[in-house]
């Protein structure tokens, strides 16, 4: 298994704000996922992020709307910006330890007013 | 393109009875894994079980059990004796083997075990 944290785990945000999402891992990973689950949803990828190199965003997410960074192999930001209330969303960071599973972290509840 | 489809929005079931959730996918894949998640109201997703395409044996963990048939892209998921730690939401999954590593997810199915 995986430890990750995740902070904010909770926040509360006014619109047009941006929000940083932390994800720490206790041990060094190749790659990092961030994920999305608006309320009643699924999860849905926004992008992969791996060390070193510029994050791969899926159809329908983009750099200037979801800043990623990755600076080292166990730490990674995902940035919600000029938030909307239709960013009010889980977010969470995965990572895979063994090939074909992933661990989440508990994910950050965002919720835009 | 994968798609992962979950056609039960909800079930309910007493507790110590057995339920079995469905899931049908899609891919034109022929080496992929298939993944049973669990979420439960602290939000954090947990990893139920793991089947490999590869693999014609049914994966079982403890008191979760798959019906893999690959032919007919369906990958059920058996939950004996269910407890009230059971209640969740359980969400399908699946991910090509090589290339790509994301996880493509179906809508899932709330689970409630009533008492």
């Amino acid at each position: 298994s995986a430890v990750i944290s995740q902070k904010p785990s909770r926040d509360i945000c006014q619109r047009g704000t941006s929000l940083t999402i932390q994800c720490q891992v206790d041990s060094q990973v190749t790659m990092m996922f961030w994920y999305r689950q608006q309320p009643g949803q699924s999860l849905t990828l926004i992008a992969t992020a791996n060390q070193g190199s510029e994050a791969t965003y899926e159809s329908g997410f983009v750099i200037d709307k979801f800043p990623i960074s990755r600076p080292n192999l166990t730490f990674s930001t995902l940035t919600v910006s000029n938030m909307s209330p239709e960013d009010s969303s889980i977010y969470l960071c995965s990572v895979e330890r063994v090939p074909g599973e992933l661990f989440f972290g508990e994910g950050s509840r965002l919720t835009v007013l | 393109a994968q798609t992962v489809t979950q056609s039960q929005p909800e079930m309910s079931v007493q507790e110590a009875e057995t339920v079995t959730l469905s899931c049908t996918y899609d891919t034109s894949e022929s080496n992929y894994y298939l993944f049973w998640y669990k979420q439960p109201p602290s939000r954090q997703m947990i990893l139920v079980i793991r089947q490999e395409a590869y693999k014609q044996q049914n994966a079982t963990e403890n008191r979760f059990s798959v019906n893999f048939q690959k032919a007919a892209k369906s990958f059920s998921l058996k939950i004996s004796d269910s407890q009230l730690g059971d209640t969740a939401m359980y969400f399908c999954a699946s991910r090509m083997a090589q290339g790509a590593q994301k996880l493509v997810f179906g809508q899932g199915t709330r689970l409630t075990i009533n008492p």
